[in-house]
């Protein structure tokens, strides 16, 4: 799979749009991306993913580039309950395929 | 969405013991589970694939006799750390892939927090 890179940490005021950003340049074209958030001491929680076309659910958007080499998870109003680890991940939806997760994104909401 | 029930959330026991951990689908089929360690503040890594019937496919560098993993039914799998040592604490996270969604997503328990005196 295709690795990602991510900003380390992240502050974002409550209320406010966090825009999250991911580089997978060598995402492959089977790849889809994928984001999973990880609050403190819970297992990861799915939140959307893409293959090309922007995507949009209940809980974030998702920004695909054209070339596919980055992408941008938005989340539209912060709250502090959103502060947690955001893994982006590039994958294939083969059978053995598991996610692999790298550094992610530390998202804290601040008041 | 669908529901990945892990128990216990958190143990301690002595070096030398052994833990069971399990992890279950409640409401889908999973015919795949994974078995996830993480060290505080570290990333999640992978430590073995589990498959309904038959043996577990284990990562590099993760020893098949001290983590025991059997993916017995459709909706269980357990991973059991065999004669724990302080070096096996860690937070053990489960996942699993819906069946009947094909391998669209995969879905986490809450994970089991180890610690070993």
């Amino acid at each position: 799979d295709a690795k990602t890179t991510q900003p380390p940490s992240m502050d974002c005021a409550e209320g406010r749009a966090a825009n999250l950003p991911c580089n997978h340049s060598t995402i492959s074209g089977n790849e889809y991306v994928y984001w999973y958030r990880q609050i403190h001491s819970q297992g990861p929680q799915y939140i959307i993913h893409g293959l090309k076309n922007n995507e949009t659910n209940e809980m974030a958007s998702l920004i695909i580039t054209e070339d596919r080499k980055s992408s941008t998870l938005i989340l539209p109003h912060a709250t502090l309950r959103d502060t947690a680890v955001y893994y982006c991940i590039v994958r294939t939806q083969n059978a053995g395929n598991m996610l692999t997760f790298g550094g992610g994104t530390r998202l804290m909401v601040k008041p | 969405g669908a529901v990945v029930s892990q128990h216990p959330s958190w143990v301690i026991c002595k070096s030398g013991t052994s833990v069971k951990i399990e992890c279950r689908s409640l409401d889908f089929q999973a015919t795949t589970m994974f078995w996830y360690r993480q060290f505080p503040k570290q990333s999640l890594m992978l430590m073995a694939t589990s498959n309904e019937g038959s043996k577990a496919t284990y990562e590099q560098g993760v020893e098949k006799d001290k983590f025991l993993i059997n993916h017995a039914s459709l909706t269980l799998s357990t991973l059991t750390v065999t004669s724990a040592h302080p070096e096996d604490s860690s937070f053990y996270i489960c996942s699993a892939r819906d069946r009947d969604r094909g391998y669209e997503k995969l879905f986490f328990g809450s994970g089991t927090q180890l610690s070993v005196l």
